[in-house]
This record gives C-alpha cells, structure tokens and sequence, in this order.
C-alpha cells in the first residue's frame, strides 16, 4: 500500500535553511508527480510547490517562488524541499502528497513533518 | 488567481442528519473540483474528485454535485466518525497552482 514519510522538519531561525525529505513506497514512484503542501498551526491547507514525474516541470505558490525548491531522486523514491530564506509564516505542518489520477489533486499524503521558524 | 470560498465556516448537527456544505469558485472552473476530509491528528483523505466522483473506499453517505462555480459537499447521515474539518480544493493549469478552500469544521450536536 502507498506510504509517504516526512522528515527533516525542526526548528530553525529567521533567515534559515531546511531541506525536507519524503521518502515513498507502495506505487511506482517515477510516473507520478508529487506535491509539498503545508497547514499552519491553526489555519487552512496551503498548497506550497509540484514536481513533475520526471522532475522537469516545477511549480510553486507564490508565498514561496524563488525561497523553496522542490526536487527528487527516483532512484530513492524521494521527493524533497529545500527551504532557504524561511521566515515566521513559514512556521507549519508540512505534508508530501501524490499527484492523483486524474492529476489535479492529492490521494496520498504522509503523515507530516512540524517546521518552527523562531528566534 | 482562483479563490475559494465555503459556507458555513462551521456547523452542528446531529448523528443521523444529512449536512451539506457548499464551495464556491471566484470563476468557472468546470468540475475540477476535490474534497477532502481532516480529522484532528490524521492526514486529509480525498474524499471526492471531478466533482462527484467517489474516491475508492469512501463510504457512500459522501456525495459531490456541481459544475462551473457552486459545488456541495453533502453527507446524508452523519455519524460521529466524521467529524473533521471538510476542504474543497480546485486547480489551475495557467498558472499551474492548487488552491483549497478555507474548510469547514463538522461537529456533533
């Protein structure tokens, strides 16, 4: 059965870095796409950034464009985010997802992984 | 960008009642339309795609309609299992972004 693993989260200073992993198994990893979505504590779904099945295509949310970076190694099954630049509203719970098929929503998600942007 | 919106923010009801909950795009976006179930310390579950498609193993007292702008989320009888806060979520192809609505939280009267 599909199973996706966050790690990497922590605590972290304004201005930091963080890069986030998810490690996934359970379905053929390089013909899907994955997704990086985030919940603030409090708050509503936030979708953060998309990476095709090949890894070409990038796409990101506003908020985070030109801070985040989304990868992935298929020869590891995982998909990960680079966080640079982090700041306060970054704070969340944040969650890998699978692209759907059809492929415009989520139908796999991990269990997510708590980052904390505090002084 | 394509905002959401849902109604109501909140509601109780009581075990049996059907409830139903209505999303709304600020433009058409035909039946590109998801919801999804959270319950507090789980992972969201796709509870329904293309508007009114079943995701597998979803019960059927969940059930999708709509198309263009007004979509609802309805449960025909609720049960004390489903309390959660209930997303609709849309996507964009230009540009490419996902977009969820604010949700709803369900709880039991």
């Amino acid at each position: 059965h599909v199973q996706l693993v966050e790690s990497g989260g922590g605590v972290v200073q304004p201005g930091g870095s963080l890069r986030l992993s998810c490690a996934a198994s359970g379905f053929t990893f390089s013909t899907y796409g994955m997704h990086w979505v985030r919940q603030a504590p409090g708050k509503g779904l936030e979708w953060v950034a998309l990476i095709s099945y090949y890894g070409d295509d990038k796409y990101y949310a506003d908020s985070v464009k030109g801070r985040f970076t989304i990868s992935r190694d298929n020869s590891e099954n995982t998909v990960y985010l680079q966080m640079n630049s982090l700041r306060a509203e970054d704070t969340a719970t944040y969650y890998c997802a699978k692209v759907s098929s059809p492929p415009y929503y989520f139908d796999y998600w991990g269990q997510g992984t708590l980052v904390t942007v505090s002084s | 960008d394509i905002q959401m919106t849902q109604s109501p923010s909140s509601l109780s009801a009581s075990v049996g009642d059907r409830v139903t909950i209505t999303c709304r795009a600020s433009q058409g976006i035909t039946n590109y339309l998801a919801w999804y179930q959270h319950k507090p310390g789980k992972v969201p579950n796709l509870l329904i795609y293309a508007a009114s498609t079943l995701q597998s193993g979803v019960p059927s007292r969940f059930s999708g309609s709509g198309s263009g702008t007004d979509f609802t989320l309805t449960i025909s009888s609720l049960q004390p299992e489903d309390v959660a806060t209930y997303y609709c979520q849309t996507y964009s192809s230009a540009p490419r972004v996902f977009t969820f609505g604010p949700g709803t939280k369900v709880e039991i009267k």
